[in-house]
């Protein structure tokens, strides 16, 4: 069957620390792989999209890498903060057709001071 | 930039009565946008896709008569929910894609509930 895993329990790390969060999926093939937050009773907010055969994107303290081999995506706060607290969505987008998205759970991250 | 809007943010309404949600892309032209529907502690779940002139697709399981979609421009999509019963209670998100980009970009819901 088909499927996204994010990891479903809250990860909670030290102000200043990378945080990591991992998206695995199976029987899928994606064209790119997308990171989205999303704050509560708030719609998610795009943060960075990657193409199946790019490795790694980066933006000012965001970093995702994609490897399609693993079908697994990681991505990385580093320095962060406590603002930096949501919940972080992966979607995967396939070619053709309207290119509709298909989410993870999310993983929630929470940053402490 | 590509900012959406979603009117209204939450509505409680009695069961058995029709609500219209409105989204619309601000700053940029959407040939595509798509309604979610998301319950507490799960992920986003795509009920439909919505191009402008043309009828929705609906993703399976979703009942086209309950939900209807009408995407009357370039910046305007409306999702119905007619007859709404309490299970139709939950948290409804739409996005737009702008033409020639891959992102897409989502207002900020609506809280639906129904007595």
């Amino acid at each position: 069957s088909q499927k996204i895993e994010q990891n479903s329990e809250a990860l909670n790390i030290q102000e200043g620390k990378t945080a990591t969060l991992t998206c695995n999926y199976t029987n899928y093939s994606p064209a790119y792989l997308q990171w989205y937050r999303q704050d509560p009773g708030r719609g998610p907010v795009f943060l960075l999209l990657i193409r199946e055969n790019e490795k790694e994107k980066r933006k000012e303290r965001l970093k995702v890498t994609f490897d399609t081999t693993l079908k697994q995506s990681l991505f990385h706060i580093t320095a962060s903060q406590p603002a930096d607290s949501a919940t972080y969505l992966c979607a995967l987008m396939f070619s053709g057709g309207y290119n509709k998205l298909i989410f993870g759970a999310g993983t929630r991250l929470a940053v402490h001071p | 930039g590509a900012v959406v809007s979603q009117h209204p943010s939450w509505v409680i309404c009695k069961s058995g009565t029709s609500v219209k949600i409105e989204c619309r892309s601000l700053d940029f032209q959407a040939t595509t946008m798509f309604w979610y529907r998301q319950f507490p502690k799960q992920s986003l779940m795509l009920m439909a896709t919505s191009n402008e002139g043309s009828k929705a697709t609906y993703e399976q399981g979703v009942e086209k008569d309950k939900f209807l979609i009408n995407h009357a421009s370039l910046t305007l999509s409306t999702l119905t929910v007619t007859s709404a019963h309490p299970e139709d209670s939950s948290f409804y998100i739409c996005s737009a894609r702008p033409q020639s980009r891959n992102e897409q970009f989502f207002g900020p819901g609506t809280r639906l509930t129904v007595l």
